[in-house]
């Protein structure tokens, strides 16, 4: 089983602040992927990684691929409201029918 | 227009009971696929289809049992209720063969609690 352990688990902070959520794992994979969930609803894709040491920004977030391609972050510059809800990170292999495996999940709540 | 829709979006039912949860997608995707989410937000996949042909069961009880008539459409019919069946189901869809690269498109979900 290919395990992707996010930390932290849950993080409070308030409108402004900067933020790092990471994402590891002992496998290799061939491309990682950033979804934040909002509640009542399914994840949504924001950003696909593929090569190692790779970063994109997406406005506000930064995302990087480690240059092992086993672990990513994802850093948020002056946080808003507006981002608050469930980051998933989910890592592919490119061999066959592969499916994505997700980690647990960084709950982010950005008080006014 | 609503790409992944699955209905219905609230299911409360007796255990014992039997319950279908339906999924349609309107992307032209090749791979469709259910996912399980429980309480602590972990999403696992039950089942992925290609073309409306099984490719992947990941362990799951066969009271679950999905059909997909055609590859817009993979649905999913639970004998049996459990207790422990209670989750958020989501229905996924993307664009295979490279399905890590081009990323899934998840349906709103539909939250299915047994009593």
């Amino acid at each position: 089983t290919q395990l992707l352990e996010q930390s932290p688990q849950f993080l409070s902070i308030q409108e402004g602040e900067n933020l790092t959520v990471y994402c590891n794992s002992s496998s290799v994979f061939s491309s990682l992927q950033w979804y934040r969930q909002e509640p009542g609803e399914g994840p949504v894709l924001l950003v696909t990684v593929v090569t190692g040491g790779e970063v994109k920004k997406l406005k506000r977030l930064t995302f990087q691929f480690g240059d092992a391609r086993k672990d990513s972050s994802l850093h948020i510059t002056a946080a808003q409201p507006g981002d608050t809800g469930l980051y998933l990170c989910a890592g592919a292999k490119d061999s066959g029918y592969s499916t994505l495996t997700f980690g647990k999940g960084t709950m982010l709540l950005v008080s006014p | 227009d609503t790409a992944v829709s699955q209905t219905p979006k609230y299911l409360v039912t007796q255990m014992g009971n039997d319950k279908s949860i339906k999924c349609e997608q309107n992307l032209g995707h090749d791979t469709m696929y259910w996912y399980k989410q429980d309480s602590k937000k972990f999403l696992k996949i039950m089942f992925s289809y290609n073309n409306k042909e099984l490719i992947i069961n990941e362990t799951v009880p066969n009271r679950f049992s999905p059909k997909s008539p055609d590859k817009a459409h993979l649905n999913l019919h639970i004998n049996s209720l459990e207790l422990g069946d209670s989750a958020v189901y989501f229905c996924a869809s993307s664009q295979a063969p490279h399905a890590g690269r081009n990323g899934y498109t998840f349906g709103s979900g539909t939250r299915l609690t047994v009593v």
